[in-house]
C-alpha cells in the first residue's frame, strides 16, 4: 500500500517565477491537507479539503498561493511570483476522516533564490 | 489561536520519562500528537477526543483535560529511539473549522545514552 506522495522532493527556483507542487493522497483518504515547514519551525496550517465540501483556505499566507483537488485524489499548490520567504518545505498529508490521523507525505522542500 | 507547548526542549538519559504539555486559550474538540524525526516527515502517534480520555501507546501515553483546555504526552522509560520534535494539534472543531489542526511550535526532545 502507497502512502502519500509528493512531487517535486526538491524545487529550486528563481524569484518572481512561478511553482506547482504535486500531492497523491492515500487512496480512499477523503481529507487532504497542505501545511509549510520553515526550518526549525512548526507546521503551518495552509489549506484543507474535505470530500466535496468548500475547502477551508484560511490558512495561505497571501493570494499568491491557491490550491486545487481533483475530487479525492491529486492536489496541487500553485506558488505564483515567488518570494524568498516562501522558501520551506512544504507537506501534504490525507486522512479517512476530518478527526483521523493524517498520513504526511516526505515533503517538497522549496529553495526560492 | 496556536497551542502552546512545553518545554520548549528536554534532554533525558535513556530510562528517565518526560512529560510535554500543550495549552490552548479556545475550547477543544480533539488533540492530535506526533514526531518528527529530523529531516523526515511528522508519524501520527496519538488522538485524545474531549472527554478526559487517557490513551496508550507501548510506554508513550496521554491525557486530555477538557476543562483545562489542555493536553499532556507522557513518556516512560525513554529510549533512543524517541528523539525528535513533539507536535500537538488543536482541532476546535465547529462549522467549516472541523478537523483543521492547528499545531504546536514543537518539543524538541533529545535521548541520550
Amino acid at each position: 500500500g502507497a502512502g502519500v506522495s509528493q512531487s517535486p522532493s526538491n524545487k529550486v527556483t528563481e524569484k518572481g517565477k512561478d511553482v506547482e507542487l504535486r500531492c497523491d493522497p492515500i487512496s480512499g483518504h477523503t481529507a487532504l491537507y497542505w501545511y509549510r515547514q520553515r526550518l526549525g519551525q512548526g507546521l503551518e496550517f495552509l489549506i484543507y479539503f474535505q470530500g466535496n465540501s468548500a475547502p477551508d483556505k484560511s490558512g495561505l499566507p497571501s493570494d499568491r498561493f491557491s490550491a486545487e483537488r481533483t475530487g479525492e485524489s491529486v492536489s496541487t499548490l500553485t506558488i505564483q511570483r515567488t518570494q524568498q520567504e516562501d522558501s520551506a518545505v512544504y507537506l501534504c498529508a490525507s486522512s479517512l476522516g476530518p478527526v483521523n490521523e493524517q498520513f504526511f507525505g516526505p515533503g517538497t522542500r522549496l529553495t526560492v533564490l | 489561536q496556536q497551542p502552546v507547548q512545553s518545554p520548549q526542549a528536554v534532554i533525558l538519559r535513556e530510562g528517565e520519562d518526560a512529560v510535554i504539555n500543550c495549552s490552548s486559550s479556545k475550547a477543544l474538540y480533539s488533540v492530535h500528537w506526533y514526531r518528527q524525526k529530523h529531516g523526515e516527515a511528522p508519524v501520527f502517534l496519538m488522538i485524545l477526543l474531549k472527554g478526559g480520555e487517557q490513551k496508550g501507546h507501548e510506554k508513550i501515553s496521554a491525557s486530555f483535560n477538557e476543562k483545562k483546555q489542555q493536553s499532556s504526552l507522557y513518556l516512560t522509560a525513554s529510549q533512543l529511539s524517541y528523539s525528535g520534535t513533539y507536535f500537538c494539534g488543536t482541532d476546535h472543531a465547529g462549522g467549516t473549522s472541523y478537523g483543521k489542526l492547528t499545531f504546536g511550535q514543537g518539543t524538541i526532545l533529545t535521548v541520550h545514552p
